[in-house]
């Protein structure tokens, strides 16, 4: 298996633009998971699905966000509009509950 | 808001010695416990997991668990400088429904 896959891996864009991150998860895991990771804030989970069902989207810090899992194989993590602020890196894991296998990331800086 | 908490290091130790890295948890329905390694500019990876009192070796690594203390720890044997990173202590509840990263532990393995 190839792993857990994103793109882009490095993603920049300006304020106010839309950003749309993808996902591919291990096939035959129940659960993905979209985590942000700063030098400030640390490893910060924003969202989980199992069997495709949004979980916990508590983590989701404003209406400028939004995730979607419309199958098994694919999810999508969308910012819009982005800002500054909203720099990080994004990963996406999937697994078995705790078990998780974590994605490459994708570096995005909002200028 | 339930927490885990690590001290942030960084920890220094000499190469061959032994690396403790702890972590507390503030959910007393915390029933497993995962350490993950990241390395700098990489996603995190899943070294250990832990679910019951005691102690759990694999290879070089020793995960211990207290659960009437709420504290787990990892033990890595003949530190090694490949063993430099951040190691991220997380946990689980029994309901498989709040997983929470702690903040992470930088770990220096000195040559």
């Amino acid at each position: 298996d190839a792993g857990v896959i994103q793109s882009p891996r490095h993603e920049v864009t300006e304020m106010g633009q839309e950003v749309t991150l993808r996902c591919k998860p291990i096939s035959g895991h129940d659960y993905l998971f979209w985590y942000r990771q700063t030098m400030m804030r640390g490893l910060e989970l924003l969202i989980y699905f199992n069997n495709n069902v949004p979980i916990d989207d508590s983590g989701m810090p404003e209406d400028r966000f939004s995730a979607k899992m419309p199958n098994a194989s694919f999810s999508t993590l969308k910012i819009q509009p982005s800002e500054p602020r909203d720099s990080a890196v994004y990963f996406c894991a999937s697994g078995q509950s705790g078990e998780q296998y974590f994605g490459p990331g994708t570096r995005l800086t909002v200028t | 808001q339930k927490e885990v908490e690590q001290n942030s290091g960084p920890l220094s130790v000499p190469e061959g010695a032994i690396a403790s890295l702890n972590c507390t948890y503030s959910d007393r329905g915390s029933q497993s416990f995962f350490w993950y390694r990241q390395y700098s500019g990489k996603s995190p990876e899943l070294i250990m997991f832990i679910y019951s009192n005691g102690d759990k070796e694999d290879g070089r690594f020793t995960a211990q668990l207290n659960k009437a203390s709420q504290y787990v720890s990892l033990l890595i044997r003949d530190s090694q400088p490949s063993d430099s990173a951040t190691y991220l202590c997380a946990s689980l509840d029994n309901y498989g429904q709040n997983f929470v990263f702690g903040p992470g532990t930088r770990l220096s393995v000195l040559p």
